[in-house]
């Protein structure tokens, strides 16, 4: 049962272009969204979240949007830089100190930015 | 500020031996998770520990078990080994204020582990 879907595994832009990518789940106790970045041998790093009474996150060239009514999120990366080529995973949680620590991840998506 | 130290970062098993994998979190940081990350399962959450205490599990088998200690380390075990334990497993620290994690995990870089 896979709560959390990345549904495009993999993702190629051209560099200065804008990258989007998604993210569905099906679970509605979920009230806190996260996306994480990973290198290759390296964990993965938090880039921005988002909590279920917001519909939007802005941080820098990164935008995370929510739309509960669809249970979708995406992730807005303007401009792409090469440097941005990574795994991308989304992740969610409920919060309460019952869930705290666990994330349910996505299967993740590779972003390759092209100069 | 250190970040999570995970320990070993590599090692090779065979069949039916056990492992521990060691792991300490961000000073200050209470909470320790840790998750199995393979190529077709993704990054799953194994469990968590909090004050010495397992407060939240996934669904995995007995074999994978862990504790924590009052300094906030971390080793979790896996006992029997099977082939499909080959993994990258992650460990994670968290600030918790109130009880509630602040939302945002800090990963180490992972302990790959080969069983043959």
């Amino acid at each position: 049962d896979q709560q959390v879907k990345q549904n495009s595994p993999s993702l190629s832009v051209q560099e200065g272009r804008i990258s989007i990518l998604n993210c569905d789940y099906t679970n509605s106790m979920f009230d806190y969204f996260l996306w994480y970045k990973k290198y290759p041998a390296e964990g993965p790093t938090f880039l921005i979240s988002i909590s279920s009474i917001k519909d939007k996150n802005e941080d820098g060239r990164f935008t995370v949007f929510l739309n509960k009514s669809a249970k979708h999120l995406s992730l807005h990366i303007v401009p792409s830089q090469p440097g941005d080529s990574a795994v991308y995973f989304c992740a969610a949680s409920s919060h309460g100190s019952s869930n705290t620590g666990k994330l349910i991840f996505g299967q993740g998506t590779t972003l390759q930015v092209k100069p | 500020k250190a970040g999570v130290t995970q320990t070993p970062r590599y090692l090779i098993k065979t069949r039916g031996q056990q492992v521990t994998l060691s792991c300490s979190p961000i000073s200050g940081h209470r909470s320790v998770s840790w998750y199995q990350q393979t190529p077709g399962q993704g990054l799953q959450f194994l469990f968590e520990y909090f004050s010495e205490t397992q407060r939240n599990k996934g669904n995995f088998p007995g074999r994978f078990s862990g504790r924590q200690f009052s300094n906030s380390r971390s080793e979790m075990n896996v006992s029997t080994l099977e082939l499909g334990d080959s993994a990258l497993y992650l460990c994670a620290s968290s600030l918790v204020i109130s009880g509630d994690n602040t939302g945002e995990l800090f990963f180490g870089e992972g302990s790959r582990l080969t069983v043959l």
